[in-house]
């Protein structure tokens, strides 16, 4: 079976613009949770959806948001974009509520120049 | 405050040795932790997941302990290998307030032939 797809797989933005990252699940997974992950800081969560309901949301500034479609599939959208906000941006999905193994796809990598 | 630590400085071993990985909470109460591998560039792939109620896991060569008192678990890889090289990364998951997975900044293991 297909694993987690996140396209595109490299990025450059200028800052001030905005970015949208898309991650295809697992076929029959529900649950689509997105992490930022950056040297200094490690994998931070971002948010994660349920059947199209964001469920949590990480310490993320609002320029950070995302949605889920009806076939699971979740974008995450970036606006005023800054020299901070490089990184590799994680996707990983999972068959249900808590108590599921995560599945990652390989990741976005975004530069802000 | 929330925290998970695992130790930031790599562990170096020699090949065939036991590697033990630490990973240490506070200000959690997760009924379940993860181990996954990272290698450079992709995402991370899921190793174990241990519940509350259980004090060891074993799958092949990992064994993974939890203590729900001490708020640590123990990652053991035995008989380890060059290609076990990689970071390693506890997960917790927490499901009051909503449910997410926050992850450790990872631990660098090296193997050396």
């Amino acid at each position: 079976k297909a694993g987690v797809t996140q396209t595109p797989r490299y990025l450059i933005k200028t800052r001030g613009q905005q970015v949208t990252l898309s991650c295809s699940p697992i076929s029959g997974h529900r649950s689509v949770s997105w992490y930022q992950q950056t040297p200094g800081q490690g994998l931070q969560f971002l948010f994660e959806y349920f059947s199209e309901t964001q469920r949590n949301k990480g310490n993320f500034p609002g320029r950070f948001s995302g949605r889920q479609f009806s076939n699971s599939r979740s974008e995450m959208n970036v606006s005023t974009l800054e020299l901070g906000d490089s990184a590799l941006y994680l996707c990983a999905s999972s068959s249900g509520p808590a108590n599921s193994e995560a599945f990652f796809g390989q990741g976005t990598r975004l530069t802000v120049v | 405050s929330q925290k998970i630590e695992q130790n930031s400085e790599a562990l170096n071993i020699q090949e065939g040795k036991t590697a033990t990985l630490t990973c240490n909470y506070t200000n959690y109460s997760p009924a379940y932790l993860q181990w996954y591998r990272q290698d450079p560039g992709r995402g991370p792939v899921f190793l174990l997941l241990i519940r509350e109620n259980e004090k060891e896991k074993r799958k092949e060569r990992l064994k993974v302990t939890f203590d729900t008192t001490l708020k640590q678990s123990l990652f053991h890889i035995t008989a380890s290998q060059p290609a076990d090289s990689a970071t390693y990364l506890c997960a917790l998951d927490q499901t009051t307030g909503g449910f997410k997975t926050i992850f450790g900044a990872g631990t660098r293991l090296f193997v050396k032939a």
